[in-house]
């Protein structure tokens, strides 16, 4: 297994400029979501979804979208990029039988926007 | 929503001791809390769980305690290496909220030889 993957590993955007992150995952988890990480913050949810055809959005959704066609996809858009989105994105996966279950992430995509 | 803070930001520690980082949250309605380790310019990983009718759990050298009635819990790490040097984030949920995470914003371990 793959596990979560994530392309591209790095992006360098102006600002204005659109673009899609995108995140795969071969162990038939329902749930999926993606997390920036900024210094000092944590990891915040943006958005997340429990499975196909499902989306919601997490603690800081503006200026993002995502949909969920498959199980096994999950890509975030960028629609307007702005220097306020540089940041490392992590897209994270999981079973969705309890909520006690490990979520596993991607190896992330290092965003810059100038 | 949620709120979970974890202290503190940095802990530099010689080899062999012990290393404590403490985190405190906000809806007492949350009842798991994982342990991620994140190594440099790596992507996170769980390294312990905790489930709130469990007050404490151990895996070899870590161990994670829970105070329910004071909305905090704490990891362990005893006899640290320097392969323990790395960034730690606290994360709560609740069943409510299904799978969603709330981190604490981290805190840089240095294990110095």
């Amino acid at each position: 297994n793959a596990g979560v993957t994530q392309t591209p590993k790095f992006q360098v955007l102006k600002t204005g400029q659109s673009m899609t992150l995108q995140c795969a995952q071969d162990m038939n988890h329902e749930y999926m979501s993606w997390y920036r990480q900024d210094p000092g913050m944590g990891l915040r949810l943006i958005h997340y979804s429990v499975g196909a055809g499902i989306t919601d959005q997490g603690e800081v959704p503006n200026g993002y979208n995502v949909s969920r066609s498959t199980t096994e996809d999950f890509p975030l858009r960028l629609l307007s990029a702005a220097p306020s989105q540089t940041s490392v994105y992590f897209c994270a996966s999981s079973y969705v039988a309890h909520h006690y279950n490990e979520q596993f992430f991607g190896p992330g995509t290092r965003l810059t926007v100038l | 929503g949620e709120n979970v803070e974890q202290h503190p930001s940095t802990l530099s520690v010689q080899e062999g001791d012990s290393a404590v980082i403490k985190c405190t949250y906000s809806d007492s309605a949350s009842n798991y809390f994982p342990w991620y380790k994140q190594e440099l310019g790596k992507r996170p990983q769980l390294i312990i769980d905790i489930r709130s009718n469990v007050g404490e759990k151990k895996d070899q050298r870590i161990a994670v305690t829970l105070n329910k009635t004071a909305k905090h819990f704490s990891l362990h790490i005893t006899e640290t290496q320097p392969e323990d040097s790395a960034v730690y984030f606290c994360a709560a949920s609740r069943r409510a909220a299904g799978n969603k995470l709330t981190f604490g914003g981290g805190t840089r371990v240095l294990v110095k030889p």
